[in-house]
């Protein structure tokens, strides 16, 4: 499985809201309601965001939400802030039980 | 406090091994399935295997498949990465990570900090 194609770099102001696309294909984002996001601040251990497509963890941010149509989940970041700024992963759950990530996008505030 | 500490990484010629250990704590490490992660400089994240809770179910990426073997002793409660016949491409930070649903859907809600993997050529 290729990895899932994200925008290399999004950016916005403080205050609005972004939406990141992770585009897969029919053998895994469009197939399983099994995509997550991950925040990754270099040097530091990645944090799950969104899991199920659209489910948080605890603890995690309303401003964050997911959805998904077709080959295509997002993440919208509502209300940007300045910690926002990291680097943003999607993963899907694949047709050959493995997993793949996105390939990332740096998210500037 | 919930945590994973992985070790092992190091500086190893093209061709070597190197096993890298993920040690657990604060949670109940036997019953969550595991996963290695990696990333290579530059570059974005890399899963490269899972292991069920029991250890009867192990997948593997494509790049990794006959050369690494994941491995987990929950007695111990620690989790494994064999790497053999390393190749420059495999130099990455590796990370250790939790999936915490139960259903083997890669949702990783800890990890640890990563220990790094050189391989020269």
């Amino acid at each position: 499985h290729s990895a899932l194609t994200q925008p290399a770099s999004v950016s916005g102001s403080p205050g609005q809201s972004i939406t990141i696309s992770c585009t897969g294909t029919s053998s895994d984002v469009g197939d399983y309601n099994f995509v997550s996001w991950y925040q990754h601040h270099p040097g530091k251990a990645p944090k799950l965001l969104i899991y199920d497509v659209s489910y948080r963890p605890s603890g995690v941010s309303n401003r964050f939400s997911g959805s998904k149509s077709g080959n295509t989940a997002s993440l919208t970041i509502s209300g940007l802030q300045a910690e926002d700024e990291a680097d943003y992963y999607c993963s899907s759950y694949t047709s050959s039980t493995t997993a793949v990530f996105g390939t990332g996008t740096r998210v500037t505030v | 406090e919930v945590q994973l500490v992985e070790s092992g990484g190091g500086l190893v010629q093209s061709g070597g091994s190197l096993r890298l250990s993920c040690a657990a704590s604060g949670f109940t490490f036997g019953t969550y399935e595991m996963n290695w992660i990696r990333q290579a400089p530059g570059k974005g994240l890399e899963w490269v295997s899972y292991v069920s809770h029991s250890g009867r179910a192990i997948y593997y990426a494509d790049s990794v498949r006959g050369r690494f073997t994941i491995s987990r002793d929950n007695a111990k409660n620690s989790l494994y990465l064999q790497m053999n016949s390393l190749r420059a491409e495999d130099t990455a930070i590796y990370f250790c990570a939790r999936d915490f649903t139960g259903r083997g859907v890669y949702a990783f809600d800890i990890w640890g900090q990563g220990t790094v993997v050189t391989v020269s050529s």
